[in-house]
């Protein structure tokens, strides 16, 4: 069966600092990968997608980075935190078309200082 | 994609079904009804979907209405673990569109 990792679960950074998260997928081939973010209170907001290696799509500009070094692995990233980058960053998967459903990992809840 | 109106919030006693409305009266022909909830401070989660007819699975069961302009979601025995918010979510098939637009949902509140 698949399984979707994020990691780490929490974590406190000072502004100005970088990020990097890290999300997995295991037990399938070629997922399209996908980051959220969900601020307090609100809803989901699509950050990137990626379709495949190498291919990034960005949703919305902003301070963040994505990159999908492998086929299972998708990474966010930032070179210098602001405060507005707070907030519940999900990762998940799915399979063929955008119809498909999308699977989510356990999320990171990021608090910027 | 169609957007979606749900009641902001609902209780519900354990051990009963729970009913949760959504209405899409502007859903055109090939739009899917997909259903996700999100328990406090994990990632949402696919319940189901359906395009015109009823459909069931081990989690729940999606009743689309023959006009397609509503659906009920129905856990048909509600259990503590069942407290999320659930969302309402019609997409178009075979979209480009990756996003999936989640709207403020209904915080369902299951009591013992």
């Amino acid at each position: 069966s698949q399984t979707i990792h994020q990691w780490p679960a929490t974590l406190v950074q000072p502004v100005g600092s970088p990020l990097s998260l890290e999300c997995t997928v295991e037990g399938t081939s070629n997922p399209n990968l996908y980051w959220y973010r969900q601020a307090a209170g609100r809803g989901l907001q699509l950050l990137f997608y990626s379709v495949g290696i190498g291919q990034i799509s960005s949703e919305v500009p902003q301070n963040l980075s994505a990159s999908r070094p492998q086929d299972r692995q998708f990474i966010l990233s930032s070179k210098k935190l602001l405060l507005s980058d707070s907030g519940f960053y999900l990762c998940a998967w799915s399979l063929g078309t955008p119809l498909y459903e999308q699977y989510f990992g356990p999320g990171t809840r990021l608090t910027v200082t | 994609d169609a957007k979606t109106t749900q009641p902001p919030s609902m209780d519900c006693a354990e051990g009963r079904a729970a009913n949760l409305p959504c209405n899409h009266s502007t859903i055109s022909g090939n739009e899917y009804v997909y259903w996700y909830r999100q328990i406090h401070s994990q990632g949402p989660q696919y319940i189901i979907h359906g395009l015109k007819n009823n459909e069931t699975n081990e989690m729940a069961s999606l009743i689309i209405t023959e006009d397609r302009k509503s659906s009920t979601l129905i856990l048909p025995h509600a259990t503590l673990r069942d407290t999320a918010v659930y969302y309402c979510i019609v997409r178009v098939a075979g979209s480009n569109d990756y996003k999936l637009s989640f709207g403020a949902g209904t915080t369902v509140t299951v009591r013992a």
